[in-house]
């Protein structure tokens, strides 16, 4: 069955390391999306990407950066961890309609 | 850009009882609102959407009403269930921009 994924669902790290976030999709889905999701303020979105090579930024786009290489895979990097990145990342894909955004399952990250 | 308000943040009901959630948006070119139910520790999930050219939405237990003139939405659960117990966000998108702009959520407890 198509799906989207995400590794590692854990990571702990330390100030200042640079993280890489995975995310894949299999179902040939152009548009993906980043979001960041802390106690009362929901899902944010840091930032999405409509295809390959395309990417934008979000609302909190500070400190991340991702890459879109091919259609399957939009990973998040965090160039220099802080502690305020501590918190739960998803991602997300929709087809080329407006409709459904389809979430993996998420990644807890605590930066220490 | 585009601010989503959602009231309350907790909601407590009854077993039986109703549920209202309301959410507000800035941004009259918004034209795509979406529910999305997510429990602990899983990942959010469409649970309904209504497009502008709708006022009233139903799936079962679940409506979705919208006004376009005072840039409102809501989302009315009856029957509640205690599996009905998630958090709920609302999020509005305009266009084909596909990204969503999510509300900040609302803890529902149904008790039992």
């Amino acid at each position: 069955d198509a799906e989207i994924t995400q590794s590692p669902r854990h990571k702990i790290t330390e100030t200042g390391r640079q993280v890489t976030l995975a995310c894949h999709q299999t179902w040939n889905h152009n548009n993906m999306f980043w979001y960041r999701q802390d106690l009362g303020h929901g899902l944010r979105l840091i930032h999405y990407s409509y295809g390959v090579h395309d990417t934008n930024k979000g609302e909190v786009s500070d400190g991340y950066s991702v890459s879109r290489s091919n259609t399957e895979d939009l990973p998040l990097t965090l160039e220099s961890a802080a502690s305020s990145q501590t918190s739960v990342y998803f991602c997300a894909s929709t087809p080329g309609l407006e409709g459904e955004q389809f979430f993996g399952p998420g990644t807890r990250l605590t930066v220490l | 850009g585009e601010n989503v308000e959602q009231h309350p943040s907790t909601l407590s009901v009854q077993e039986g009882d109703s549920a209202v959630i309301k959410c507000t948006y800035s941004d009259s070119a918004s034209n795509y609102f979406p529910w999305y139910k997510q429990e602990l520790g899983k990942r959010p999930q469409l649970i309904i959407d209504i497009r502008s050219n709708v006022g009233e939405k139903k799936d079962q237990r679940i409506a979705v009403t919208l006004n376009k003139t005072a840039k409102h939405f809501s989302l009315h659960i009856t029957e509640t269930q205690p599996e009905d117990s998630a958090v709920y966000f609302c999020a509005a998108s305009k266009g084909s921009s596909y990204k969503l702009i999510f509300g900040s959520g609302t803890r529902l407890l149904v008790r039992p």
